[in-house]
């Protein structure tokens, strides 16, 4: 079955406790990209990947790092997190972005909590 | 810049009733793509659909449909005969025509379908 898994699915903890929030996928897509979504904000992104080790910024990327070792994975790393960071994240992959493409896979989001 | 306008943050039904999701856009991409996502209290995006700037035809699924105008850059949806299963919250989102698969989403509507 195609899919996006992320873990954990539910976190709580304490600023500036490092965590990673992994996320894989099956479908051997090029892209990949994490979202956060808060009230009144909807999603926005963090990171995105185009492939192994190519990632960019997103449009808050502020207190993230993310790496592309390998294809299947897209890790979002939090070195410090802090209670701003508390959120609903998701991660998302393609087929490489195209106007003939498109179709974003998303995972089950990760809610995430900063005491 | 890219914008995604959703004004109505909640709306509240009862059983039966039709109701319009309103979605107004803005970019100067003429080649371009409008999305609508459901997320069920579980919190999983569900896609529903997508629609690309030079097909304006409506679409109609079983209940629900969707009116795309160019002219008033708006991407309505419409539930027809609403059933307390449709009560989520629903998300409207652009893709440009760049190279990559981001996504500029609205901040959401919540509907509330009461029996």
């Amino acid at each position: 079955e195609a899919q996006v898994t992320q873990n954990p699915r539910y976190l709580i903890t304490v600023t500036g406790k490092k965590l990673t929030v992994t996320c894989s996928q099956n479908m051997n897509h090029e892209y990949m990209s994490w979202y956060r979504q808060d009230p009144g904000l909807g999603l926005r992104q963090i990171y995105y990947s185009m492939n192994v080790e190519v990632t960019d910024k997103g449009d808050v990327p502020e207190g993230y790092k993310v790496s592309r070792k390998e294809k299947r994975n897209f890790p979002l790393i939090l070195e410090s997190p802090s209670p701003n960071q508390t959120s609903l994240y998701f991660c998302a992959s393609s087929l490489k972005g195209g106007m003939n493409t498109g179709e974003l896979f998303f995972g089950e989001g990760s809610r995430l909590t900063v005491l | 810049a890219q914008k995604v306008t959703q004004a109505q943050t909640e709306i509240s039904v009862v059983e039966k009733e039709d109701v319009t999701l309103d979605c107004v856009y803005e970019t100067r991409d003429t080649t371009y793509y409008l999305f609508w996502y459901k997320q069920p209290p579980s919190g999983e995006l569900v896609f529903l659909i997508r629609r690309n700037s030079f097909d304006e035809q409506n679409e109609i699924s079983g209940r629900y449909s969707w009116n795309f105008q160019k002219s008033t850059s708006s991407f309505n949806f419409t539930i027809t005969a609403s059933q307390v299963v449709d009560s989520a919250v629903y998300f409207c989102a652009l893709r440009g025509s760049g190279g990559y698969n981001k996504l500029i989403f609205g901040a959401g509507t919540r509907l509330a379908v009461h029996p």
